[in-house]
């Protein structure tokens, strides 16, 4: 079983409040992802970072931002949280090797009210 | 931009019959990497099958097998004797420059 968490399972949040989404993983992954993933299933990649102090937008533009201070540790924050931002977002981390998988967490599911 | 599209949104097959899933993905690399991850319902996502772009030889796991046309950048997904368990939603996956993009997803359901 994967050693990648995330905090909480499930958020009901109302408009406008900061979040902090939590991701943390023990494998000792240089690179780590969060992903949100709509209605249909489909993921996009909002964030991604290759290794602490290195944090990179992804192909779909977010509000959201994150943060890589520690190896382990790759949190996800909404300033200000609107309903658009209703959605699952799953966290994913792997090694550097270009061939090795990534490793999911359970993932977050945040309903903004 | 590195895009990866699976054309078929839901696909079902009999029991122990066999399905393929497809996918393509547009890269101008050459050095890139191939996978298919699967998401069974309310569970994590979990790694079916990998390849090397570099690697000519299809891979190969236990029932799962991939189809890699390099030219025409598709990357195809054959599931034997499917059983009950592999149902779930199925992602097309590549690796370039690490960013690791999936495509729309295709669901699988098993008829018994």
């Amino acid at each position: 079983e994967a050693d990648i968490y995330q905090t909480p399972r499930y958020l009901v949040i109302g408009t406008g409040k900061k979040i902090t989404l939590e991701c943390s993983q023990t494998m000792g992954h240089d690179k780590m992802y969060w992903y949100q993933q709509d209605p249909g299933m489909e993921l996009h990649l909002i964030h991604y970072s290759y290794g602490v102090n290195s944090t990179e937008k992804g192909d779909l533009s977010s509000e959201s931002t994150v943060s890589r201070i520690r190896t382990e540790h790759f949190p996800l924050t909404l300033e200000s949280a609107r309903p658009s931002h209703t959605s699952q977002y799953l966290c994913a981390s792997s090694e550097w090797a270009g061939n090795t998988e990534a490793f999911f967490g359970q993932g977050t599911r945040l309903t903004v009210v | 931009a590195q895009t990866v599209t699976q054309s078929q949104p839901e696909m079902s097959v009999q029991e122990a019959e066999t399905v393929t899933l497809s996918c393509t993905y547009d890269t101008s690399e050459s050095d890139y990497y191939l996978f298919w991850y699967k998401q069974p319902p309310s569970r994590q996502m979990i790694l079916v099958i990998r390849q090397e772009a570099y690697k000519q030889q299809n891979a190969t796991e236990n029932r799962f097998s991939v189809n890699f046309q390099k030219a025409a950048k598709s990357f195809s997904l054959k599931i034997s004797d499917s059983q009950l368990g592999d149902a779930a939603m199925y992602f097309c996956a590549c690796l370039r420059a690490q960013k690791l993009v999936f495509g729309q997803g295709t669901r699988l359901t098993i008829n018994p």
